[in-house]
């Protein structure tokens, strides 16, 4: 079983439409929980983080953490072709040197 | 301030032969990790290392694969007689000192193997 397990899609939405992203994890010692937006042949760039459970928005992103069914969450509210990307939810524990990473959702928004 | 620097940005290398990959960090980042990234798949860690240090190596394959991060210059990964499976992109991320959460990712090195 992968510690971190994510749907790879492809998600296709029309614009303006709130988008749901998930993840589920198995490791309990996860206390950071991550999501990164890359565009095709680009870097993976930070879009938001929470510690423990939770939630987080900044802007049309909210984050979204439950830790007793260990479930992480991003929403994208009013959806633009610009979000158009693959998204990758990451975690993290206290001590650790390294993020453990889904495989990634690609998104698609449509006009 | 220029964000985390990696080249070359594409790279084909025959069977058999050495791969050099570099990664200069943001600046005031001390901290440097590199993860392979395979197509359809998520990033999966390799190494993590200061400078001239290695901190973690568990996610680095036994043998081929090497990795430094000396006190002048940028990391190194550093990849022999690479085979077919090796091709992936390959990517740096910088941090300050126990900031993960901070971390940048440079835009990848792609490495073709024929």
């Amino acid at each position: 079983q992968k510690e971190v397990e994510q749907d790879p899609g492809p998600l296709s939405v029309p614009e303006g439409a709130i988008v749901s992203l998930n993840c589920t994890y198995s490791n309990s010692a996860f206390q950071y929980f991550m999501w990164y937006r890359q565009y095709s042949r680009k870097g993976p760039e930070l879009l938001m983080y929470t510690y423990s459970s939770g939630n987080k928005e900044d802007g049309r992103f909210t984050a979204q953490v439950d830790k007793s069914s260990k479930y992480i969450s991003l929403f994208i509210r009013d959806s633009q072709p610009s979000d158009s990307a693959t998204y990758l939810c990451a975690t993290l524990t206290g001590t650790a040197s390294k993020l453990t990473f889904g495989t990634g959702t690609r998104l698609q928004v449509t006009l | 301030n220029a964000g985390v620097m990696q080249n070359p940005r594409h790279l084909v290398r025959r069977r058999g032969q050495e791969a050099r990959l570099r990664c200069s960090p943001m600046k005031g980042h001390s901290h440097v990790y590199w993860y392979r990234q395979l197509p359809e798949e998520g990033l999966k860690f390799m190494v993590y290392l200061q400078k001239e240090n290695i901190i973690d190596e568990s996610g680095m394959p036994k043998e081929r694969f090497s990795a430094e991060f000396p006190k002048e210059g940028p990391s190194i990964l550093r990849i022999q007689q690479v085979v077919r499976g090796d091709s992936a992109a390959y990517f740096c991320a910088s941090s300050p000192p126990g900031g993960l959460t901070e971390a940048f990712f440079g835009q990848g090195t792609r490495l073709t193997v024929v």
